[in-house]
């Protein structure tokens, strides 16, 4: 079964510093998105991204964050400053539009 | 904003008990997707709900949208300790992204 594949697994780093977390989608899926989960809490939408933009953003994704497809494959999601309270697991998620999206394994970020 | 919610948050059961969680959504849906997360896992996609009134099964598990498309439901029959994890509903809009409910974790005793 086809899977999205996130690295790094785990990624701990000082406040202030630049982090990028990566994923690789589904190939024949269209619509990529960055979710985050603090421990013990829900899923929250960050980012949707589109036709090599983004579609829509939500109130977390403030201008520390961006998105991009470097190389046309890989989905990327850089967090430019990272605060203390940035520490969550993050997900990559890819959806063909049509039916349910899939999730990748996570990148557990801790900022120290 | 738009908003999801889900209860209970927590549901302890007995094994061979049965288990509902509930979700409701500020807004009319265009669909509402179900999810199954494992205690350290990646929420892991169940099901897609569409039309009005939809009822669809999974073996044990039955999942319903409501009439108005606002709310929806999984009642699990006769769980097993393989049915335990965290549940989530989540809406969808026609911009396509999935706004979470907070979650219904099961635990079930053996």
């Amino acid at each position: 079964e086809p899977e999205v594949t996130q690295t790094p697994s785990h990624q701990v780093t000082q406040m202030g510093q630049e982090v990028i977390l990566r994923c690789v989608p589904i190939s024949n899926h269209l619509y990529f998105y960055w979710y985050r989960q603090i421990l013990g809490q829900k899923v929250e939408f960050l980012v949707s991204f589109y036709n090599n933009e983004i579609s829509e953003k939500s109130e977390i994704f403030d201008d520390q964050f961006s998105v991009e497809r470097p190389d046309g494959s890989n989905f990327t999601l850089k967090i430019r400053s990272t605060k203390l309270e940035d520490s969550a697991m993050y997900f990559c998620t890819t959806g063909d539009g049509d039916y349910g999206y899939t999730f990748g394994s996570g990148t557990r970020l801790t900022v120290v | 904003g738009q908003q999801v919610m889900q209860i209970p948050q927590y549901q302890h059961v007995q094994e061979g008990e049965d288990f509902t969680t509930y979700c409701n959504s500020s807004t009319t849906l265009s669909n509402i997707q179900w999810y199954k997360q494992r205690p350290g896992g990646h929420p892991v996609f169940l099901i897609q709900l569409v039309k009005s009134g939809e009822v669809k099964k999974q073996k044990r598990l039955t999942f319903q949208f409501g009439e108005a498309k606002k709310n929806s439901s999984l009642h699990i029959t006769a769980t097993q300790t393989t049915d335990v994890g965290t549940y989530f509903c989540a809406g969808n809009n026609q911009g396509g992204k999935l706004i979470f409910g907070q979650g219904t974790e099961l635990s079930v005793k053996p």
